[in-house]
């Protein structure tokens, strides 16, 4: 149990679904993350949030479309994804950006079909 | 940009000791991290370093040459739960800060 909580583990969608991955961090940290890690990659950085601001978009495609209502909530909304948006997506959180340790969660395993 | 550079696999046995190399290149450092992530699980912290030479934690030990842009993680006495991938990761520092990944190391421990 790391303190930061995501849902659903597992998720099979098609390419035309709508769905949301949620992050919920009880740390008080103020920055939160996504992360997307493939087979024989590296944890990719998706987006940085810091006090719910996004300060960080590493180009990123549009059907990915993060939404931080609060410090301890941050989510994920796909739509029109791609088979190869299959992979698992990691959510974590720390201090601030510039912070070394960082906290993830589980991950979500998404299977775009 | 940034980049991280790491061997993708090493095989040790019980007891032995491995290390664990880490170059980078970045825009602006602020220090160097290790985690451990076990096959299906979150990567966890490891250790930190933002000054150059060794931190000890137990049987981990994390060394930085800020000169050389390079660290490594040394692993002594290892124990079959060690088997996992090992990332070094580097902070950037202020509001844009942010931490970037190497592609990360799979270390198999054999009996």
């Amino acid at each position: 149990e790391t303190g930061v909580t995501q849902t659903p583990r597992h998720l099979v969608m098609g390419m035309t679904n709508k769905k949301s991955l949620k992050c919920e961090q009880h740390l008080g940290h103020n920055a939160m993350y996504w992360y997307k890690q493939s087979a024989k990659k590296p944890l990719e950085l998706m987006f940085v949030y810091n006090f719910k601001e996004q300060t960080e978009n590493n180009s990123v495609p549009s059907r990915f479309s993060p939404e931080c209502p609060n410090s301890s909530h941050l989510f994920l909304h796909l739509h029109t994804l791609q088979p190869e948006d299959s992979a698992l997506y990691l959510c974590a959180s720390s201090q601030d950006p510039s912070y070394p340790e960082a906290f993830f969660g589980q991950g979500t395993r998404l299977t775009v079909v | 940009g940034q980049s991280l550079e790491q061997p993708s696999e090493v095989t040790a046995v019980e007891g032995a000791i491995v290390q664990i190399n880490c170059t980078y290149q970045t825009s602006g450092f602020y220090g160097l991290s290790w985690y451990q992530q076990h096959d299906g699980g979150a990567p966890t912290f490891l250790s930190y370093n933002a000054l150059d030479g060794l931190e000890e934690t137990g049987r981990f030990s994390s060394f930085l040459s800020r000169s050389d842009s390079y660290g490594y993680l040394l692993l002594q006495e290892l124990q079959m739960k060690d088997s996992a991938s090992y990332f070094c990761a580097v902070t950037r520092p202020g509001n844009t800060g942010k931490l970037i990944f190497g592609q990360g190391t799979t270390l198999q421990v054999k009996p």
